[in-house]
């Protein structure tokens, strides 16, 4: 199974700073990975899709880059509202694998 | 846009069955494929297997070969994921998601809880 490590596992922030979340996958998944969101009780809400397409309705603070074995998403001025959980997918191969989560806590 | 309802909390027994619904709201089941996705308490996620609304043609986790089903009925645009032979690490929050093959899931569902407890 490929395997995604994600880093870090949790982050302080603040209100308007950058943040980057990186994933590493074990061997190559050439763009197919994938970002959400995940707040408690709510629905999983896709971010990014093929590591750099920004999908529909996401603010476009919001962007991920990378390919091959290394993706990031980034957020360029946090907002109030995103602080949650984010995680990568990788969808190359089956089983389909999910990083471990990144917690964004307000610092 | 569309959204996935899935059906309400369940509690079990270890060696039951649960049968947990996912019902497309806002488009077409036909046209997608719809993944399974669970997270046990304080675990990650993990990729259960996924179904074609098209054909529902499945690949399941290998690991729940032989205790999962995956089905989907177009004429209530619903699908369905039954899992046998229940065991107290079964105890998780189930997902569906609309998606298949290297598309990234879209759109989730709330999240079922099943409960193996005796």
């Amino acid at each position: 199974d490929i395997q995604m490590t994600q880093s870090p596992s949790s982050l302080s922030a603040s209100v308007g700073d950058r943040v980057t979340l990186t994933c590493r996958a074990s061997q190559s998944v050439s763009r197919s990975v994938h970002w959400y969101q995940h707040k408690p009780g709510k629905a999983p809400k896709l971010l990014i899709y093929s590591a750099t397409r920004l999908q529909s309705g996401v603010p476009s603070r919001f962007s991920g880059s990378g390919s091959w074995t290394e993706f990031t998403l980034t957020i360029s001025s946090l907002q109030p509202e995103d602080f949650a959980t984010y995680f990568c997918l990788q969808t190359h191969t089956t089983p389909l694998t999910f990083g471990q989560g990144a917690r964004l806590d307000i610092k | 846009q569309g959204q996935l309802v899935q059906s309400g909390p369940e509690v079990k027994n270890p060696g039951a069955s649960v049968k947990v619904s996912c019902k497309a709201a806002g488009y077409t089941l036909s046209r997608y494929g719809i993944t399974w996705v669970r997270q046990a308490p304080g675990q990650g996620l993990e990729w259960m297997g996924w179904v074609s609304g098209y054909n529902g043609d499945t690949q399941l986790a290998e690991k729940l070969q032989g205790r999962l089903t995956m089905t989907t009925d177009t004429s209530t645009d619903t699908a369905y994921m039954e899992l046998m032979s229940l065991r107290s690490d079964d105890t998780a929050l189930y997902y569906c998601a609309r998606g298949y093959g290297v598309e990234a899931p879209d759109i989730w569902g709330q999240g079922t809880k099943v409960t193996v407890s005796s």
